[in-house]
């Protein structure tokens, strides 16, 4: 079956510096890869996520890159805010009927002002 | 109302009680799923539902019992409970099961005294 790995596991940075996580996989049928923060007291919220049929995702000052070769995915934080501040989650699939999200076990970001 | 719902948001008790979770969506997808998320663990599925049918049960044990009687509600039947139980539980769902993004809800903090 799949299994994530994410690094680091904690990370803190300056206000308006770049924040990189770290994911890889071992299923190379897994084909989306979705990126949660989670918020105190909330649950995950989708931030960004992309497909196997492309290498970069952008979003504002949020961006996945995919290396299919390597199986490993990245999630990019530009231009830091306190607000930026959660737990990360990156999650992998297979677009197959009954399989599921298998998440990393999360990355804590702190972003000091 | 909108988005993925759940109640109680916190719940107490004891090894012996019978209590539910409570999940409902409202927005019209096909897929729902309940998840554990304990310290320092990654997020454990615990059971997929699709149109209503389970599709998917992660080796949870008998003392967790899901109901799904329509598309937009799903309950997390809990009964004779070990304090090892005691975990945030959040529910999500997704317009089909598999590789398609999931929301979640804000999640029930358990405590199992």
């Amino acid at each position: 079956g799949e299994n994530v790995e994410q690094h680091p596991s904690t990370l803190s940075v300056q206000e308006g510096d770049s924040a990189v996580i770290k994911c890889t996989y071992s299923d190379s049928a897994s084909n989306y890869f979705p990126w949660y923060k989670q918020e105190l007291g909330k649950g995950p919220q989708l931030i960004i996520d992309i497909r196997s049929n492309v290498g970069e995702k952008k979003d504002q000052r949020i961006a996945v890159t995919l290396n299919k070769t390597a199986k490993h995915f990245s999630l990019h934080i530009t231009e830091t805010q306190p607000e930026d501040s959660a737990v990360y989650f990156c999650a992998a699939i297979r677009d197959q009927a009954g399989t599921a999200l298998i998440f990393g076990k999360g990355t804590t970001l702190s972003v000091s002002s | 109302e909108t988005g993925v719902t759940q109640t109680p948001r916190h719940l107490v008790m004891g090894m012996t009680n019978k209590k539910s979770l409570k999940c409902e969506q409202h927005l019209g997808h096909n897929a729902m799923y309940w998840y554990k998320q304990s310290a320092k663990k990654p997020l454990e599925l615990m059971f997929v539902y699709s149109l209503e049918e389970r599709v998917e049960n992660n080796s949870v044990p008998s003392r967790f019992s899901p109901e799904c009687p329509n598309s937009s509600h799903l309950f997390l039947h809990l009964h004779t409970l070990q304090p090892e139980d005691s975990a945030l539980y959040l529910c999500a769902s997704s317009q089909v099961a598999g590789a398609d993004t999931q929301y979640f809800g804000p999640g029930t903090r358990l405590t199992v005294l």
